[in-house]
């Protein structure tokens, strides 16, 4: 079956560390570029950081550049996101998705998504 | 204030056809492809089109996009109870490098 599933989610104070991790399954992970974007709540999405398939290549929103790291296992099939100093605008569902492209080319179009995970930053 | 300016609601009844705007500027729609992605209420997005006017398999041709311009639109025929629901435009922008997403068009069938 062809999915994602995120995890790490939780509660967690201002200025604390989080990791989260999306796990892929039912296809080749390693072929494709992966890509993470938020929602707070009631809001509209919001694109976070995008790493190449093999890796090599990372970019991020202006709002997370230096706070947030995007990697990847693809030896586990997995995707992680290290987001440290959180605030209270972090709070948000973190979805993983797919980018549509494989390979040295990014397509900026997400076509599987993860159910996504609640992180909530509160004291 | 989100870059790409959608209309916060629209709605219609069953068997109408509607459509959602997504204005944007020339470093984002007048440049790139435009892609519309689908959230049901309590769900993640799903992607409905892509390259401004492609429809993924599984999605019905009621859908359909297109661009003109700094604009685009997402046209949906046929309406039915179940099309109830968000619906984002999104586009890489080239002054900001990465992509940018639509406020959301909350969509409601009367």
């Amino acid at each position: 079956q062809v999915q994602l599933v995120e995890s790490g989610g939780g509660v967690v104070q201002p200025g604390r560390s989080l990791r989260l991790s999306c796990a892929a399954s039912g296809f080749s992970f390693k072929s494709y570029n992966m890509h993470w974007v938020r929602q707070a709540p009631g809001k509209g999405l919001e694109w976070v950081a995008l790493i190449w398939y093999d890796g090599t290549n990372r970019n991020y929103a202006d709002s997370v550049k230096g706070q947030f790291t995007i990697s990847r296992d693809n030896s586990k099939n997995t995707l992680y996101l290290q987001m440290n100093s959180l605030r209270s605008e972090d709070t948000a569902v973190y979805y993983c998705a797919r980018d549509v492209s494989m390979g040295p080319y990014i397509r900026w179009s997400f076509d599987l998504w993860g159910r996504g995970t609640l992180v909530r930053i509160s004291s | 204030q989100s870059v790409l300016t959608q209309p916060p609601s629209a709605s219609g009844t069953p068997g109408q056809r509607v459509t959602i705007s997504c204005s944007g500027s020339s470093s984002n729609i007048g440049s790139n492809a435009v892609n519309w992605y689908q959230q049901l209420p309590g769900t993640a997005p799903k992607l409905l089109i892509y390259y401004t006017n492609q429809r993924p398999s599984g999605v019905p041709d009621r859908f359909s996009g297109s661009k003109s311009g700094t604009s685009a639109s997402l046209a949906i025929s046929g309406l039915q109870s179940e099309d109830e629901a968000d619906y984002y435009c999104a586009a890489f922008d080239d002054s900001l490098n990465g992509p940018e997403f639509g406020g959301g068009t909350k969509l409601t069938v009367l």
